[in-house]
């Protein structure tokens, strides 16, 4: 099983270069989410959503948009790149509330 | 008080000891309550579900008190593969966790040495 499928795993940006991280889930999952995670921090939500057509902000949207036009993708752009973005993002997914969320091994990004 | 609160640690324990981690949550209404491990640079992975009565997978023992807002790990026999950052994490909702927002905490981290 897939699971939850992020790419690309790594990626170098400079200041100012726009890219979208992919996450894709097998799992027929409503809810999807993006997180960040820098070094020695706990994960921080940057966006959710709870189903196709459906987003909404977390605690750290700035800089960051998402889409979610099928159930199985949930995109996270970045459109102006900044140092403070180098982190690792991480894409989870879960089947609805109460249940757990499946992880995907996230994208290692440094913007330089 | 911190929606999800851990001790950092690092506990650096030998192998075969028994280890316990704690977690305080600050939302009284919170309904679901896992406990997740993280290896170094790796993605969190769900270690087990925390219920109410208590519950027990192997080694790993797991605690909820409600009353208290606690909730607890217990490794017994910890192995070297056991060294790894453990996140309490806690949905945030306040209405039955229909969004299925998690708060995650920061971690304890667990070193075992031979």
């Amino acid at each position: 099983n897939a699971g939850v499928t992020q790419t690309p795993k790594f990626r170098i940006l400079k200041i100012g270069q726009s890219m979208t991280l992919q996450c894709a889930q097998d799992m027929n999952h409503n809810y999807m989410y993006w997180y960040r995670q820098d070094p020695g921090m706990g994960l921080k939500l940057i966006y959710y959503s709870v189903g196709a057509g459906i987003t909404d902000k977390g605690e750290v949207p700035n800089g960051y948009n998402v889409s979610r036009s099928t159930t199985e993708d949930f995109p996270l752009r970045l459109e102006l790149a900044a140092p403070s973005q180098t982190s690792v993002y991480f894409c989870a997914s879960m089947h609805s509330g109460n249940q757990p969320q499946h992880f995907g091994d996230g994208t290692r990004l440094s913007i330089l | 008080r911190k929606e999800v609160e851990q001790d950092p640690g690092p506990f650096n324990v030998p192998e075969g000891a028994t280890v316990a981690f704690n977690c305080t949550y600050s939302n009284s209404a919170s309904q679901s309550f896992f406990w997740y491990r993280q290896d170094c640079r790796k993605e969190p992975k769900l270690l087990m579900s925390v219920y109410s009565s208590g519950n027990e997978d192997g080694r790993f023992t797991a605690q909820l008190n409600r009353a208290s807002q606690y909730i607890s790990l217990l490794i017994r026999d910890s192995k070297l593969s056991d060294s790894a950052t453990y996140l309490c994490v806690v949905n945030r909702d306040i209405y039955g966790g229909s969004q299925g927002n998690l708060i995650f905490g920061k971690g304890t981290k667990l070193s075992v040495k031979p």
